[in-house]
């Protein structure tokens, strides 16, 4: 059973165009973090939000925590073939438990 | 960010034979390390949760006596993977964070191949 799930699994779209991934959740987290992992590497810390209804913002990616702390999403502005990658929410209950992942592919 | 340090990064060992894997932070002391598994395509699988002097907790279904835990000091976590076997091939991940409420850093990941 996955604690965060996420969504979409997959997304593949042309170079410019917007897109906003979703991490759900019924538990609270005191903490939230998304990650990016390339292939055959370890995830890379991109933010962690810890405020219900925090907005963080990482150029062009846009970063929101629900205001319950039970959900967060992720938006990237005129996305570009570098941004392809995993996309990971990971959850702080006592321990980290991470999403199940949105594999992005953006073409150019 | 903090730095983690895995190793190795890619391992191929034989069945039966077990691998050990180091997990160190590098420039800030880790009371607490996290052991993940991946497969392919998939996210990370939270295997166990190590802290410094004390026995690991494992995660429901993961055999403790086959994926042996220590943790000797705030700066190194040690994963072995006992008599393995081919099941055991995986993407295996760890990481590590100053304190509770802190963030964790990732090492690279050890690709494990059991022949």
């Amino acid at each position: 059973t996955q604690l965060l799930e996420q969504s979409p699994q997959f997304l593949s779209i042309q170079e410019g165009e917007n897109l906003t991934v979703y991490c759900n959740s019924s538990s609270v987290f005191s903490s939230l973090q998304w990650y990016r992992q390339e292939p055959g590497e370890g995830p890379v810390l991109l933010v962690t939000v810890v405020t219900g209804g925090e907005v963080k913002k990482l150029k062009r990616l846009t970063f929101q925590f629900g205001d319950a702390r039970k959900d967060s999403s992720l938006h990237i502005t005129a996305a570009q073939p570098g941004d392809t990658g995993l996309y990971l929410c990971a959850g702080e209950f006592n321990k980290f438990y991470f999403g199940s992942g949105t594999k992005l592919n953006v073409k150019p | 960010g903090a730095v983690v340090s895995q190793h190795p990064s890619r391992v191929i060992c034989k069945s039966g034979t077990s691998v050990k894997i180091e997990c160190r932070s590098l420039d800030f002391q880790a009371t607490t390390m996290f052991w993940y598994r991946q497969f392919p395509k998939k996210s990370l699988m939270l295997m166990a949760t190590s802290n410094e002097g004390s026995k690991a907790t494992y995660e429901q279904g993961v055999e403790k006596d086959k994926f042996l835990i220590n943790h000797a000091s705030l700066t190194l976590s040690t994963l072995t993977v006992t008599s393995a076997h081919p099941e055991d091939s995986s993407f295996y991940i760890c990481s590590a964070r100053l304190d509770r409420g802190t963030e964790a850093f990732f090492g690279q990941g050890t690709r494990l191949t059991v022949v």
